[in-house]
């Protein structure tokens, strides 16, 4: 199957700092990418969709002066939590699909990154 | 607003056990119904794509089937193995929307 990768797994700021998440398709090129954030047991909430060369749409709540998202090229989609504090320590996680997945929705997803704002 | 629920939350089971999950979600504008494995650690597996009402998938001791008109899915796993312990997730793709809303998965833990 295609391969999404995302970095960092992990990754601990203090709080007032920007932080910058990547994620990449390595063997296909993602026309559209997703950003997701996860609360303990609650579902991955969609943040935002990014296709290529575009601005993100963002979900209704999602501040996108806070979430920048970029999505300069076909394998590449970076999300950076900009100023970050402690509520907005999670869990966010990247999909992308390529141009067959727009019809049936089939996501890629990343590892996933764990966020912690001190 | 558009809601896809899971039951159960969780769910303990000794090795060997049959298990299944339900997956319910809106009937009307359905474009596909997505299974999704998520190991900790790992990244989102994708299980089956299902698109027709009455659907039946297989893959392994794995199956899922679907029913669009009542809008419903369920997930069954055969013979249960510890390696099967995972949260699975089911997600809902509507047209309109062209994007997944997820549920909140089923939290499956295999004892052997």
């Amino acid at each position: 199957g295609a391969v999404v990768s995302q970095h960092p797994s992990w990754v601990i700021c203090k709080s007032g700092t920007s932080v910058k998440i990547e994620c990449r398709s390595l063997d296909f090129q993602a026309t559209t990418m997703f950003w997701y954030r996860q609360f303990p047991k609650q579902s991955l909430m969609l943040m935002a969709t990014s296709n290529e060369g575009s601005k993100a749409t963002y979900e209704q709540g999602v501040e996108k002066d806070k979430f920048l998202i970029n999505h300069a090229s076909l394998t590449l989609s970076t999300l950076t939590v900009t100023s970050a504090h402690p509520e907005d320590s999670s869990f966010y996680i990247c999909s992308a699909r390529d141009w067959q997945g727009a019809n049936t929705g089939e996501l890629f997803f990343g590892e996933g990154s764990r966020l912690t704002v001190l | 607003i558009l809601n896809v629920e899971q039951s159960p939350q969780s769910l303990h089971v000794q090795e060997g056990d049959s298990t299944n999950f339900t997956c319910s979600f809106p009937s009307s504008n359905f474009y596909a119904l997505h299974w999704y494995r998520w190991e900790t650690a790992k990244s989102p597996e994708a299980l089956f794509v299902m698109t027709l009402n009455g659907d039946e998938k297989k893959k392994g001791r794995i199956s899922a089937t679907l029913n669009t008109k009542e809008g419903y899915s369920y997930l069954y796993i055969k013979g249960s193995q510890p390696e099967d312990s995972a949260t699975y997730l089911c997600a809902f793709f509507s047209g309109g929307y062209n994007k997944l809303i997820f549920g909140a998965g089923t939290r499956l833990a295999v004892h052997p």
